[in-house]
């Protein structure tokens, strides 16, 4: 079975400064990634994805992740921290196949910005 | 216009009730999912339905019995609640995405905070 893990389960970073959050994942195949934000009282939003077109994604609100085989990590990064940003995130890897699909998520990084 | 949407938000209840959450879709998804996030915050998938048929079931006690009753909804049957039944249930659906470069993205809904008394 793939797995997620996510170092850190608090991040605190001064408002400006940069944003990483690290995701390491265990898959005997190409992985589908994914970084989700959850904002507090809220469900779920899709920040980005990995589906092996391209090995830097970016995504919405200026956050980008990298794939790196080599390393297995998909860690997320943010150049400057916005208040805003404070809020869950969770890294998640996609199994199983046609309709059989399900989202195995690592145990979140709550991320604290400090103005 | 909301994507995902479940009804109610939040429900309070005593132990041994039966109760419902409703999970409704309008993004024409052939998938839709059931996922519980305890108190830690931790996500764990419990259901998927694949046009209206059961697809995964995730050892989920049989006291919760998920309805389909066509593609755009889910619902969530939970008999003789307990404790620990405690949680933040949210609904998720997703395109078919064998084969398709880009899919299988999940769409969640807001989620619906269960308290059991």
């Amino acid at each position: 079975a793939q797995s997620v893990t996510q170092l850190g389960s608090h991040v605190s970073v001064s408002e400006g400064a940069l944003v990483l959050l690290r995701c390491n994942y265990s898959s005997s195949v190409p992985p589908y990634l994914f970084w989700y934000v959850q904002y507090p009282n809220q469900g779920l939003q899709l920040l980005l994805k990995y589906t092996s077109a391209a090995t830097l994604v970016k995504g919405i609100n200026g956050f980008e992740a990298e794939f790196k085989k080599s390393e297995t990590s998909f860690h997320l990064t943010k150049p400057s921290a916005h208040m805003s940003d404070a809020a869950e995130y969770f890294c998640a890897v996609s199994e199983g196949g046609f309709g059989n699909e399900k989202l195995t998520f690592g145990t979140g990084t709550r991320l604290t910005i400090i103005p | 216009d909301t994507a995902v949407s479940q009804t109610p938000k939040y429900l309070v209840t005593q132990m041994g009730n039966d109760k419902s959450i409703k999970c409704e879709q309008n993004l024409g998804h052939d998938t839709m999912y059931w996922y519980k996030q305890d108190s830690k915050k931790f996500l764990k998938i419990m259901f998927s339905y694949n046009n209206k048929e059961l697809i995964i079931n995730e050892t989920v006690p049989n006291r919760f019995s998920p309805k389909s009753p066509d593609k755009a909804h889910l619902n969530l049957h939970i008999n003789s609640l307990e404790l620990g039944d405690s949680a933040v249930y949210f609904c998720a659906s997703s395109q078919d995405g064998w084969g398709r470069q880009g899919s299988r993205e999940q769409y969640f809904g807001p989620g619906t905070r269960l308290t059991v008394t």
